[in-house]
C-alpha cells in the first residue's frame, strides 16, 4: 500500500518552461489537494478536487492548472514557469468522514526550482 | 480564516516542557488539527481537538476564549524535533482543505 506517490521528487526548470506534477493515491480516496510549502508562508492551497472530474481552487491558483480524471490520479500542471514558483509542492488525499473529517494523508513531496 | 503560528524556531532542551504557540481568526466553530513532519518523513496528522487525546505525548486544548490551540508536552524528547503545522478547518466538511499556520521548528538538545 504506497499510499500518495508523488513523482519527480526533486525538477529544475527555466523560466518559461511546462512540467506536470504528478500525484496518485491507491486509497479510493475521494477528495485530493495540492499544496506548496514556503518558508515564512506554512502550507497554502493551490487546487482541490472532491471528486473524479471536479476540481476548484484554492488560495494561490494562479500559474496552476489541474485535472481530475481519475479517482487516483491528480496531475498539477505548470504552463510557463516562473521564479515564484519556486517551492516544495505537497500532493495530499483524504476521505469523507462519517461525521469526523479524515486525516489528510501527504505525498513526500516534490522540489522544484525554477531559474 | 486565518491560523498563526508566532514562532517560527524553538529550542529546548531534553526532559523540558515545550509549547508550540498556535491563534486562529474565525468566527464559527473551527476544527484544530497539529500536523508534524519529521525529518525525511512525510507530513502527518499528529492529534486533532477532537479526539482530545494524547500522542505521544502531546496534548492540545482549544481555547475558543482566546481562539488557541497551544501543543503542549511536559518532557521533551530528542525525537520530537521536527517542524510542526497547526491547521484549521473551518467547520463541516473540510473537503481536504486545509488552513496552515507557518509553522514551527522544533529542536530539543540533548
Amino acid at each position: 500500500n504506497a499510499g500518495v506517490t508523488q513523482t519527480p521528487k526533486f525538477q529544475v526548470l527555466k523560466t518559461g518552461q511546462s512540467m506536470t506534477l504528478q500525484c496518485a493515491q491507491d486509497m479510493n480516496h475521494e477528495y485530493m489537494s495540492w499544496y506548496r510549502q514556503d518558508p515564512g508562508m506554512g502550507l497554502r492551497l493551490i487546487h482541490y478536487s472532491v471528486g473524479a472530474g471536479i476540481t476548484d481552487q484554492g488560495e494561490v491558483p494562479n500559474g496552476y492548472n489541474v485535472s481530475r480524471s481519475t479517482t487516483e490520479d491528480f496531475p498539477l500542471r505548470l504552463l510557463s514557469a516562473a521564479p515564484s514558483q519556486t517551492s516544495v509542492y505537497f500532493c495530499a488525499s483524504s476521505h469523507p468522514g462519517q461525521g469526523v473529517n479524515s486525516p489528510l494523508h501527504f505525498g513526500n513531496g516534490t522540489r522544484l526550482t525554477v531559474t | 480564516q486565518r491560523v498563526t503560528q508566532p514562532e517560527k524556531l524553538l529550542s529546548v532542551f531534553k526532559g523540558a516542557p515545550v509549547e508550540l504557540k498556535c491563534n486562529y481568526s474565525y468566527s464559527g466553530s473551527p476544527e484544530l488539527f497539529w500536523y508534524v513532519q519529521y525529518s525525511r518523513q512525510r507530513l502527518q496528522l499528529l492529534l486533532r481537538h477532537i479526539s482530545r487525546e494524547s500522542i505521544k505525548g502531546f496534548t492540545a486544548d482549544l481555547n475558543k476564549g482566546e481562539t488557541s490551540f497551544h501543543l503542549k508536552k511536559p518532557f521533551a524528547q530528542e525525537e520530537d524535533s521536527a517542524m510542526y503545522y497547526c491547521a484549521l478547518n473551518a467547520g463541516g466538511t473540510s473537503y481536504g482543505k486545509l488552513t496552515f499556520g507557518q509553522g514551527t521548528i522544533l529542536t530539543v538538545h540533548p
